[in-house]
């Protein structure tokens, strides 16, 4: 079956490391997307991407880095810069509109 | 610009009442509209989607329908089950904007027996 495959599901780093998560899509879409979700809240974009080697700064792009060197993977990195990390993150992809989002499951991430 | 509004939670509902979840939505130019479903721990579901004025989205006894007067997208159910409490996203993509699309904040359904 086509979907985003996001790991680990659960992450646990030290402050100060960077740390990366993994988005993996079967789903040859060219759009792919990164988002935050913190307790009780709606979504906030992070970054995005429409097209391999290409990506655009979301709403709160401050302290995370991406890369899309292959049409199938959009890796997150949260580096030590990001002031509150601790969050759920859900990786999403999307064939063009009007088509809808793709989610994954999220990783969720705790840093101490 | 873009945004989108729906109703702040909790909903709190008995089994077989109807529901409705209001959403509301701004936007430049000719926006797809979607209902996503979120249960806890996971990632979002996509319940139903519209995407032109006075399309009716519909799945799992969900309808809503693309209201351009009145720029509402408001989600309904005839009976909820205890299985549907969830928390429910308004969604919209912008069609001037290659996949750009914005989320409302959330709201949080709970069903009791």
């Amino acid at each position: 079956d086509g979907g985003i495959t996001q790991s680990p599901k659960y992450l646990f780093r030290k402050e100060g490391q960077n740390v990366t998560l993994s988005c993996e899509q079967n789903l040859n879409h060219d759009a792919m997307y990164w988002y935050r979700q913190d307790p009780g809240q709606g979504l906030r974009l992070i970054y995005y991407s429409q097209i391999v080697n290409d990506f655009q700064k979301g709403d709160i792009a401050e302290g995370y880095s991406v890369s899309r060197e292959k049409k199938e993977s959009f890796p997150l990195t949260v580096t030590s810069a990001q002031k509150n990390p601790t969050a759920f993150y859900l990786c999403a992809s999307s064939q063009g509109a009007p088509s809808p989002l793709h989610f994954g499951n999220g990783t969720r991430l705790t840093v101490t | 610009g873009n945004s989108v509004t729906q109703m702040e939670g909790p909903v709190t509902l008995s089994e077989e009442a109807f529901l409705t979840i209001n959403c509301t939505y701004t936007a430049t130019g000719y926006p797809s509209l979607f209902w996503y479903v979120q249960y806890p721990g996971e990632g979002l579901q996509l319940l139903l989607k519209a995407t032109k004025a006075d399309d009716k989205g519909s799945n799992k006894g969900f309808e809503a329908t693309y209201r351009k007067e009145t720029t509402s997208f408001h989600l309904e159910k005839g009976s909820v089950q205890v299985s549907d409490s969830a928390v429910y996203f308004c969604a919209l993509s912008d069609g001037d904007n290659f996949n750009k699309f914005y989320f409302g904040s959330g709201t949080k359904l709970n069903v009791k027996p």
